[in-house]
């Protein structure tokens, strides 16, 4: 039961390269949603996704792009890698609102750590 | 607009001592709340969650919350802390209509030592 993976798990780049992150979920949710993890300021929401073929901004976008051609993946890309990007990824699942039961059950994957040099 | 402050950054407690991390919100609609935990290298699980009903909901590994509107508090505590809860914990908020969107505090981690 594979859940949440993300590849890759590990990646340092150079200023102005471009990278993209892979999300996959087997679980057959809706909904998706790409974090990053920062020391103190715990978990941001970059870009989510509502359904295949949607995309919107979270809190933090500027700087990244996102695309879900396919219900199971969810991909991260950053363009001109700079090194404020330096951090932690987190992709995660969740299924549509089906009340008490499914509310903000986020299920998330093991991360990706990004260094930007 | 919704927020969560976790009073604390870093906690230590003894082996069989009380655990008490704060978590206060602020929300301009009903909140539904939430503890999540994360052990080192590992994404984060959910630990409990306040959506309706009954304010003190109880989760995994025998921790529980209350919620407490006119504090607008959702503080997480276990009677006798064990070695292997040693972790980061953190609170969440979300909304109704909000597509479970995640608002997250800080973080608090959480020593135990013998």
């Amino acid at each position: 039961n594979a859940g949440v993976t993300q590849t890759p798990k590990f990646r340092v780049l150079k200023t102005g390269q471009s990278m993209t992150l892979l999300c996959a979920q087997d679980m057959n949710h809706e909904y998706m949603y790409w974090y990053r993890q920062d020391p103190g300021m715990g978990l941001r929401l970059i870009h989510y996704s509502v359904g295949e073929g949607t995309t919107a901004k979270g809190e933090v976008p500027d700087g990244y792009n996102v695309s879900r051609l396919k219900k199971q993946n969810f991909l991260l890309g950053l363009e001109s890698a700079a090194p404020s990007q330096t951090s932690v990824y987190f992709c995660a699942s969740s299924p549509r609102y089906g009340g008490r039961e499914t509310t903000g059950e986020l299920f998330f994957g093991e991360g990706s750590r990004l260094t930007v040099l | 607009a919704q927020s969560v402050t976790q009073l604390g950054s870093h906690v230590s407690v003894s082996e069989g001592a009380l655990v008490l991390l704060r978590c206060n919100y602020s929300s301009s609609v009903p909140p539904y709340l939430f503890w999540y935990v994360q052990y080192p290298n590992q994404g984060l699980q959910l630990l409990l969650k306040y959506t309706t009903g009954a304010t003190l909901v109880k989760g995994i590994n025998g921790f529980e919350a209350e919620f407490k509107k006119s504090e607008t508090s959702f503080h997480l505590t276990k009677p006798s802390a064990h070695m292997s809860d040693a972790a980061e914990y953190f609170c969440a908020v979300s909304f109704s209509g909000g597509y479970n969107k995640l608002i997250f505090g800080a973080g608090t981690r959480l020593a135990v030592h013998p």
